[in-house]
């Protein structure tokens, strides 16, 4: 099965400006989930969509979007973009298995805010 | 923020030597997983434990789980340079019906061939 993807891989942008991200999960996943990951922060979950619904959410503001399509494919969105919201942005997909889920990573999109 | 923390934060092995990471969480937890992060790039899934085991084997890899302590640890056996990453350990808070993860600050691996 091919992997997680995401596009774009990296990406410059303004503050101020708005952003969206692409993610496809493995086929057959219905469980995607985004991350930020930061030098000073680490890594922080951000939601996770299931099912074309959000199922989770981290503690982000409500700059901070995503929504699901009905093929799985998950997109987030950061509106007026600030300087700390330059990070490495991953996704997962998992599936469940024995009352648990594995996540797999894509490769992420590092987003530079200058 | 943060579930867990990680120790150490940075290791500096030879190759052939064994590397032993811990991590310490603080909640009730469904499972613990770690993952391998390579300069900057994705995660990768090594191996979950569930709460209700306490050692799990993968190859190189040897990990335990103590939740009593609310600690786990990851043995890496015989390492190569290839194992030089970055380390995570990350729980799952809830009743394993979500996809939602924790991860902890990592543990910086290098392995001197």
């Amino acid at each position: 099965k091919a992997g997680v993807t995401q596009t774009p891989r990296y990406l410059i942008k303004t503050r101020g400006q708005q952003v969206t991200l692409s993610c496809s999960p493995i086929s057959g996943h219905r469980s995607v989930s985004w991350y930020q990951q930061t030098p000073g922060q680490g890594l922080q979950f951000l939601f996770e969509y299931f099912s074309e619904t959000q199922r989770n959410k981290g503690n982000f503001p409500g700059r901070f979007s995503g929504r699901q399509f009905s093929n799985s494919r998950s997109e987030m969105n950061v509106s007026t973009l600030e300087l700390g919201d330059s990070a490495l942005y991953l996704c997962a997909s998992s599936f469940r298995t024995s009352g648990s889920y594995e996540q797999y990573f894509g490769p992420g999109t590092r987003l530079t805010v200058t | 923020s943060q579930q867990g923390e990680e120790d150490p934060q940075a290791l500096s092995i030879q190759e052939g030597e064994n590397a032993t990471m811990n991590c310490s969480y603080k909640t009730s937890i469904n499972n613990l997983q770690w993952y391998r992060q390579n300069s900057g790039r994705g995660l990768v899934h090594l191996i979950l434990i569930r709460s209700n085991e306490r050692e799990k084997h993968s190859g190189r890899l040897r990990v335990t789980l103590d939740t009593s302590k609310k600690s786990s640890s990851l043995l890496i056996t015989a390492s190569r340079a290839a194992d030089t990453a970055s380390y995570f350990c990350a729980t799952d808070p809830g009743s394993g019906n979500t996809g939602k993860l924790i991860f902890g600050q990592g543990t910086t691996l290098q392995v001197k061939p």
